[in-house]
């Protein structure tokens, strides 16, 4: 069965120290990974996604195939780093499997 | 532009009674999506269009809950005689198609639903 698993519901680390958002997936076919996060009052919305490669905040995320991972990191975290993020899976072309979300708090 | 819309932000209800929650999606956006999101869980999926027609209906998680889109644009979500367990927070997305390339979904504020 697909899903997304993140074992961490709640992380807390001190500003400046690094991050690490852990997130494992199960899924047969070719995956393609999301990051998304939601600053408190704020929508959910995108922060990066493992076919752009990108870094977003500083964040990064590599898709380990073998590991079956899409872990989010970060180098040296800030204090409005702290939300909830949640990692997904796009299942073929439609629909979006998440995870439970990790809620992220950067301490001063 | 503006982004995805979503009403009411909250309605109350009574155990038995209807509700519809409406959804506006970015314009242009060809793909929508129903996600149900319970306290202190992920968000799960309900429902996918592409246009007016649902693909893949197969979150829905009883015959109580029925959703439509029309004119490519305005989706509603429409949920009979409620339960408690019904009680959630109702997000959609939209996105510019549902075509492969990691486009990616773009979520509204969300309906918080509560049944008494």
């Amino acid at each position: 069965a697909q899903r997304v698993t993140q074992p961490e519901k709640l992380l807390s680390v001190f500003k400046g120290a690094p991050v690490e958002l852990k997130c494992n997936y199960s899924y047969s076919g070719s995956p393609e990974l999301f990051w998304y996060v939601q600053y408190s009052r704020q929508r959910l919305q995108l922060l990066l996604r493992h076919i752009s490669r990108e870094s977003i905040k500083g964040f990064t995320a590599d898709l380990n195939k073998g590991e079956t991972s899409f872990h989010l990191k970060k180098p040296f975290a800030q204090e409005e780093d702290s939300a909830m993020y949640y990692c997904a899976l796009k299942m073929g072309a439609q629909k979006l499997v998440f995870g439970q979300g990790t809620r992220l708090t950067i301490n001063p | 532009g503006a982004g995805v819309s979503q009403s009411p932000s909250n309605k109350v209800t009574e155990k038995g009674k209807d509700v519809e929650l409406r959804c506006d999606p970015i314009s242009g956006h060809t793909a929508l999506y129903w996600y149900r999101q319970r306290l202190g869980q992920g968000l799960e999926f309900l429902i996918y269009f592409q246009g007016n027609s649902a693909p893949d209906k197969s979150g829905l998680p009883s015959d109580r809950f029925s959703a439509e889109r029309t004119g490519e644009s305005v989706s509603t979500l429409t949920i009979q005689r409620t339960q408690q367990e019904d009680s959630a927070v109702y997000l959609c997305a939209s996105s510019p198609s549902s075509g492969q390339g990691g486009e990616p979904q773009h979520f509204g504020d969300g309906t918080r639903l509560s049944i008494l």
